[in-house]
């Protein structure tokens, strides 16, 4: 069966420290990957999606970056926090959807939480 | 792209059924409505997802109505372990369904009660 790992769980860092928050796949190949981030009582915003090692689209400009090294590795980094970076970040993977299965199903991970002090 | 509208919060008995609506009035034909759930502090999960037909789950069953603007979630027997937000959502397409975008909104936030 397919698991989605995401580390660390919960993330203190001050302002203008650098990020990297990981996400992993295991049992199944290929797979979108997408990043979203939740802000204290608003609701998921989708950051970044990937549909293959090395190709990232971003959907809002920010202060954050992805990287898809390996096809089931998806990374979130920043260089410099801002205080509203903070929120709780979740990754979630689907199968690659086709015609005409359309299968929209996305699968999270348990997120991070992070705060920007 | 279809838009969809639920009430903000619901409550439910312990046991009982829990119905959930949601409007979604501009689908088109072919987009199909999926319905996840978040949990406080955990990510959200896939519940179910439909066209035009009843649908039916481990988890829960999907109600679509004839002209397909409306549809109901029903959690058969409800239990405490249910008390999260509820999303109804019909995914954005592009390149011909190739590609999709998922918009979550505010939801229902159901609470089952003792």
């Amino acid at each position: 069966s397919q698991t989605i790992h995401q580390w660390p769980a919960t993330l203190v860092q001050p302002v203008g420290s650098p990020l990297s928050l990981e996400c992993t796949v295991e049992g199944t190949s290929n797979p979108n990957l997408y990043w979203y981030r939740q802000a204290a009582g608003r609701g998921l915003q989708l950051l970044f999606y990937s549909v293959g090692i090395g190709q990232i689209s971003s959907e809002v400009p920010q202060n954050l970056s992805a990287s898809r090294p390996q096809d089931r590795q998806f990374i979130l980094s920043s260089k410099k926090l801002l205080l509203s970076d903070s929120g709780f970040y979740l990754c979630a993977w689907s199968v690659r959807p086709s015609v005409p299965k359309r299968r929209y199903e996305q699968y999270f991970g348990p997120g991070t939480r992070l705060t920007v002090t | 792209d279809a838009k969809t509208t639920q009430p903000p919060s619901m409550d439910c008995a312990e046991g009982r059924a829990a119905n959930l609506p949601c409007n979604h009035s501009t689908i088109s034909g072919n987009e199909y409505v999926y319905w996840y759930r978040q949990i406080h502090s955990q990510g959200p999960q896939y519940i179910i997802h439909g066209l035009k037909n009843n649908e039916t789950n481990e988890m829960a069953s999907l109600i679509i109505t004839e002209d397909r603007k409306s549809s109901t979630l029903i959690l058969p027997h409800a239990t405490l372990r249910d008390t999260a937000v509820y999303y109804c959502i019909v995914p954005t397409t592009y390149s011909g369904g190739s590609n999709y975008k998922l918009t979550f909104g505010k939801g229902t936030l159901l609470t089952v009660n003792p």
